[in-house]
């Protein structure tokens, strides 16, 4: 099973929204709606930003949503803050009892 | 509040053994599945294991399958990762995390600790 595909970076200023998009397959984006959002800041853990395609933990801010259409799922950042930036990763469950995560997205906060 | 601290990192020579230990605190232990999940320097994020809430069923990527053990102390509110036969692509910050409840995701992660698999 190969890693989940997100785009290397984005960037975006203050204020403005963003997407990532993260793209797998049927067998695993496609097939589960267990797709997951975690942002990490550099020498950090990472945080759970969204669950379950679209869902929002306690404490998360609503800025951050979440989305699935097919094979692909996307995380919106709207109002953009400088603290926003940071590396954000996809996740899915895949089936089988495994788990594959995208290669990462750097977000740039011009 | 959840607290994950692992410990057990180290330097280790490829073919070598470490073991790594996560304790926690602050949730009902026993009633969780908890992960470890791993990040080679400058890499993303990789799923390497996950245990239930009892230890009895366990789950295993199919590059650390055969090589690592993943088990539980719930008297002491512990999670363990026995990592044997290591090889250099194992380098990398360790996390352990608590599976959420629906077990989708990963809600509460520890800081991390570090493994060196070089000779």
């Amino acid at each position: 099973q190969s890693a989940l595909t997100q785009p290397a970076s984005v960037s975006g200023s203050p204020g403005q929204s963003i997407t990532i998009s993260c793209t797998g397959t049927s067998n695993d984006v496609g097939g589960y709606n267990y797709v997951s959002w975690y942002q990490q800041h550099p020498g950090k853990a990472p945080q759970l930003m969204i669950f379950d395609v679209n869902k929002r933990p306690s404490g998360v801010s609503d800025r951050f949503s979440g989305s699935k259409s097919g094979n692909t799922a996307s995380l919106t950042i709207s109002g953009l803050q400088a603290e926003d930036e940071a590396d954000y990763y996809c996740c899915t469950y895949a089936g089988g009892v495994t788990w594959l995560f995208g290669g990462g997205t750097k977000l740039t906060v011009l | 509040e959840v607290q994950l601290v692992e410990s057990g990192r180290g330097w280790v020579q490829p073919g070598g053994s470490l073991r790594l230990s996560c304790e926690a605190s602050g949730l009902t232990f026993s009633t969780y599945a908890m992960s470890w999940v791993r990040q080679a320097p400058g890499k993303g994020l990789e799923w390497v294991s996950a245990i239930s809430g009892s230890g009895s069923v366990t789950y295993y990527a199919d590059s650390v399958k055969g090589r690592f053990t993943i088990s539980r102390d719930n008297s002491k509110n512990t999670l363990y990762l026995q990592m044997n036969s290591l090889r250099v692509e194992d380098t990398a910050v360790y996390y352990c995390a608590v599976n959420c409840s629906g077990g989708s995701c990963w809600d509460n992660w520890g800081q991390g600790t570090l493994v060196t698999v070089s000779s």
